[in-house]
């Protein structure tokens, strides 16, 4: 397929938990963004790359959240020692020319 | 600051009526975009269209058109004859030109169409 990719679709982990999101982008688009949407809500920024740069990580609620793009392409969030708060909703996009296109997202449950 | 408003959170309405959801949006910029994206049951958010600060001409897809006014900072979706396929939560959202892209969304507007 040519969309954005995100695996796993669901995730359920227990508090205290690591876990680890990735995002496959179309190929070729430069930007990359991450959001978090909690439930009832809009998606909220999180953090933007430009290639393998991380350009903006202001929406980053604290410093268990992490992400990386190290080649350019795939990109990985993980987030460390769970909380109940991070259950949400984490979508990826990808751009090209300012219009955004989004991945199917991962459900995250923290228990 | 910048900050999108969709103050309706539930409308229903049945098939073939027109409907309009509303957004405000605040901004200090000069050069931004405004965009609308459908989200159906699915969960995976779909572009309907993206619109830059400095054209103001309304625009027309087919059964949708949005009307976008620089005056009173709104940027307003209709859709004429809903249709049950319809039925989503659509999202608006605004991005800075200054401000790496990143999309700062409403709350969005839950729509239900029923038959």
């Amino acid at each position: 397929g040519a969309g954005v990719s995100q695996s796993p679709r669901y995730k359920v982990a227990k508090r205290g938990q690591d876990v680890a999101l990735r995002c496959d982008p179309i190929s070729g688009h430069v930007s990359l963004f991450w959001y978090q949407q909690a439930l009832g809500q809009g998606p909220e920024f999180l953090t933007y790359f430009q290639n393998e740069a991380q350009l903006d990580k202001s929406g980053l609620p604290s410093d268990r959240f992490f992400a990386e793009r190290p080649e350019g392409s795939v990109s990985t969030l993980k987030i460390q020692r769970t909380q109940q708060e991070d259950s949400a909703v984490y979508l990826c996009a990808s751009s090209y020319r300012a219009e955004q296109f989004f991945g199917p997202g991962t459900r995250l449950t923290v228990l | 600051a910048q900050k999108v408003t969709q103050a309706q959170t539930e409308i229903s309405v049945v098939e073939k009526e027109d409907v309009t959801l509303d957004c405000v949006y605040e901004t200090r910029d000069t050069t931004y975009y405004l965009f609308w994206y459908k989200q159906p049951p699915s969960g995976e958010l779909v572009f309907l269209i993206r619109r830059n600060s400095f054209d103001e001409q309304n625009e027309i897809s087919g059964r949708y058109s949005w009307n976008f006014q620089k005056s009173t900072s709104s940027f307003n979706f209709t859709i004429t004859a809903s249709q049950v396929v319809d039925s989503a939560v659509y999202f608006c959202a605004l991005s800075e030109a200054r401000n790496t892209d990143k999309l700062i969304f409403g709350t969005g507007t839950r729509l239900q169409v029923f038959p």
